[in-house]
């Protein structure tokens, strides 16, 4: 049963860096698939951030590209998310997700509130 | 890279059917046949009910049937239960893997 679980600080103060990690379990991030991050903010609908391979190839949301970063990491099972210079815009909750195509399976999402 | 377009709403009486639209452009739902759905419960996980446009995912009842038509794509509940009731979505892969979302329909059960 493919699990995934994000994990990160609920509060970021305005300007700086929002991080989060994914932890996946009962799959090898090596094994294939791509992984996602995808947002929701309050009251509004889903919104896809990026998604990563195993190989480390990354693809962005244009809309979010020049401050978002994700990487992988094999020896935890791990994907995590950077994004810089947050606002109270990017107030959501963030979900982690395997994409096969689309997501399939999904993380139980993430709270992140930018306020100071 | 725009959201697709679905209805905000839909409603219909237990036993009848609602049928919800995502409207793409040919760079995502009719230029691929990549197209989910989602079934969304406030605070918690999205759940996956339809995929590659017309398959049910695991576990999904044969009420739940998706449809594709050009740059529209379209989820069929028949039969609705008061379970249903939720906010669905819809996702297409836009190339390039790019991924786009859906606007969001909240569903009621009358």
């Amino acid at each position: 049963q493919v699990q995934l679980q994000e994990s990160g600080p609920g509060l970021v103060k305005p300007s700086e860096t929002l991080s989060l990690t994914c932890t996946v379990s009962g799959y090898s991030v090596t094994s294939g698939y791509h992984w996602g991050w995808i947002r929701q903010p309050p009251g509004k609908g889903l919104e896809w951030i990026a998604n990563i391979y195993r190989s480390g190839s990354t693809y962005y949301n244009p809309s979010l590209k020049s401050r978002v970063t994700m990487s992988v990491d094999t020896s935890k099972n791990q994907f995590s998310l950077r994004l810089t210079s947050v606002t109270a815009a990017d107030t959501a909750v963030y979900y982690c997700a395997r994409i096969d195509w689309n997501p399939d399976y999904w993380g139980q999402g993430t709270l992140v509130t930018v306020s100071s | 890279q725009s959201a697709l377009t679905q209805p905000p709403s839909a409603s219909g009486s237990p036993g009848q059917s609602v049928t919800i639209s995502c409207t793409g452009t040919s760079s995502d739902v009719g230029g691929y046949k990549f197209v989910s759905w989602y079934q969304h419960h406030p605070g918690k996980a999205p759940k996956l009910m339809i995929y590659e446009v017309s398959k049910r995912a695991s576990g999904v009842p044969d009420r739940f049937s998706g449809s594709k038509s050009g740059n529209t794509a379209s989820l069929t509940v028949s039969g609705l239960q008061a379970e249903d009731e939720a906010d669905y979505y819809c996702s297409s892969y836009a190339g390039s893997n790019n991924n786009v979302f859906g606007t969001g329909t909240k569903v009621t059960v009358l």
